[in-house]
């Protein structure tokens, strides 16, 4: 299985100022034939299910506001919210897709408010 | 508009059984690939099953593997998880979630809210 290590586990930022999470893969999720990275970010709020943030590591899905970004490629990601809200409040979590049906989540990030 | 409707949890025993069922509507179900994942409380997520539009593929987590069994009524657009040996482990909240599937397949849009599975004596 392909391990996915989030870090770090919580963290607490200013409304306004810039949260940044961690999400490294145990293999490449590169697929090298359509040079695409099988990695994807949930949020998940309290009581709620997940919900489809980012894909391909980097593409917003249906309407996610653009101060959600993810970056990076292989094994090592990032998920950036430039200016925090209040309703941003919630667990986030990475996902692998490249060796789909089995996929694998990190153990989440918890983003407070500061 | 896209609804899941998880049901069927609840209480059981070490050892016993149980079925959920996942209501779908307000898209083509028949064309949908699903899955089943679970959060143990206070927990991440884990994938468990997935299964085919047509219900003709299906795979397993190893930690349900031989334990679980999805299927799905594409008459009656719902989709299902028999559990049976169930163990303290597998106390969860148990989602159901649509995959966008063909070249975006593992990605999941759409999901229910979940039903909640205590496995205690």
């Amino acid at each position: 299985d392909i391990v996915m290590t989030q870090s770090p586990d919580s963290l607490a930022v200013s409304l306004g100022e810039r949260a940044t999470i961690n999400c490294k893969s145990s293999q490449s999720v590169l697929y090298s034939s359509n040079n695409k990275n099988y990695l994807a970010w949930y949020q998940q709020k309290p009581g709620q299910p997940p919900k489809l943030l980012i894909y391909w590591a980097s593409t917003r899905g249906s309407g996610v506001p653009d101060r959600f970004s993810g970056s990076g490629s292989g094994t090592d990601f990032t998920l950036t919210i430039s200016s925090l809200q209040a309703e941003d409040v919630a667990v986030y979590y990475c996902q692998q897709y490249y060796s789909t049906p089995w996929l694998t989540f990190g153990g989440g990030t918890r983003v407070e408010i500061k | 508009e896209v609804q899941l409707v998880e049901s069927g949890g609840g209480l059981v025993q070490p050892g016993g059984s149980l079925r959920l069922s996942c209501a779908a509507s307000g898209f083509t179900f028949i064309n949908y690939e699903m899955n089943w994942v679970r959060q143990a409380p206070g927990e991440g997520l884990e994938w468990i099953s997935y299964i085919s539009a047509s219900g003709s593929t299906i795979y397993y987590a190893d930690s349900v593997k031989g334990r679980f069994t999805i299927s799905r009524d594409n008459a009656k657009n719902s989709l299902y998880l028999q559990m049976n040996s169930l163990r303290a482990e597998d106390t969860a909240v148990y989602y159901c979630a649509s995959d966008m599937g063909a070249a975006h397949r593992g990605l999941f849009d759409h999901w229910g809210q979940g039903t909640l599975v205590t496995v205690s004596s």
